[in-house]
């Protein structure tokens, strides 16, 4: 089974301070993605990466930075964490696209953020 | 965009009824995904359909893609407590394989 691990289930930062929240798969997936979940908003993207080094801008990319050093690894950066970016932040990672063939994405269980 | 709706939004049924609920895309359909999320925790992969009038089973949970009306339907016949949860529909809206757009998802709790 795959397994799409996030480093915290629960953080708690203040606002101004420099947040990072980790993944790490371990199926060799090409393709990872963090979302944010929000009651009455739903998952909304906010990063994409389908390859090391390589990063795309989601729905919601503002106040947000991230980076893929390595293949399993897919981190996101809030540089000055702020109220409204207490949420829910999933993580998910699938394999590559090919011919059409597509395939689900798998998820972490995600880290609750807190910024007071 | 392609936006997901889901219906119904909220649901309670007694142990043992059947339920419904259903996701509309507002743009062609290329692939649709179902998802179970406990409260709380990650979303888990239940269910892919790709081709119009598939349909696909996984013990009491059955799902149909309607291509043509870009909608899809869950169904669970005989629910049981361990059903309860979110349900989300997600959808791929290039064709590219990468990431899904999701419904709000729909809440269901099953009562003894």
């Amino acid at each position: 089974d795959v397994k799409v691990t996030q480093s915290s289930r629960y953080l708690v930062k203040r606002t101004g301070e420099k947040v990072f929240l980790e993944c790490v798969q371990d199926m060799d997936h090409e393709n990872m993605f963090w979302y944010r979940q929000d009651p009455g908003l739903g998952l909304r993207l906010i990063y994409f990466s389908y390859d090391v080094k390589m990063k795309e801008k989601g729905d919601i990319p503002e106040g947000y930075s991230v980076s893929r050093e390595k293949k399993e690894r897919f981190s996101l950066i809030l540089e000055s964490a702020s109220t409204n970016q207490t949420s829910m932040y999933l993580c998910a990672s699938s394999l590559l696209n090919l011919q059409g063939i597509n395939s689900p994405l798998h998820f972490g269980n995600g880290t609750r953020l807190t910024v007071t | 965009s392609q936006e997901l709706e889901q219906s119904p939004q909220s649901l309670i049924v007694q142990e043992g009824k059947n339920l419904t609920i259903n996701c509309t895309s507002s743009k062609t359909l290329y692939g649709l995904y179902w998802y179970k999320q406990k409260y709380g925790e990650g979303l888990i992969f239940l269910m892919m359909l790709q081709k119009g009038g598939e349909e696909k089973s996984h013990e009491k949970i059955t799902a149909k893609l309607d291509e043509k009306k870009q909608q899809s339907s869950l169904h669970i016949t005989a629910s049981q407590p361990s059903h309860a949860g979110i349900y989300l529909c997600g959808a791929d809206p290039l064709n590219s394989g990468y990431a899904l757009n999701f419904g709000k998802g729909t809440s269901l709790l099953v009562t003894p």
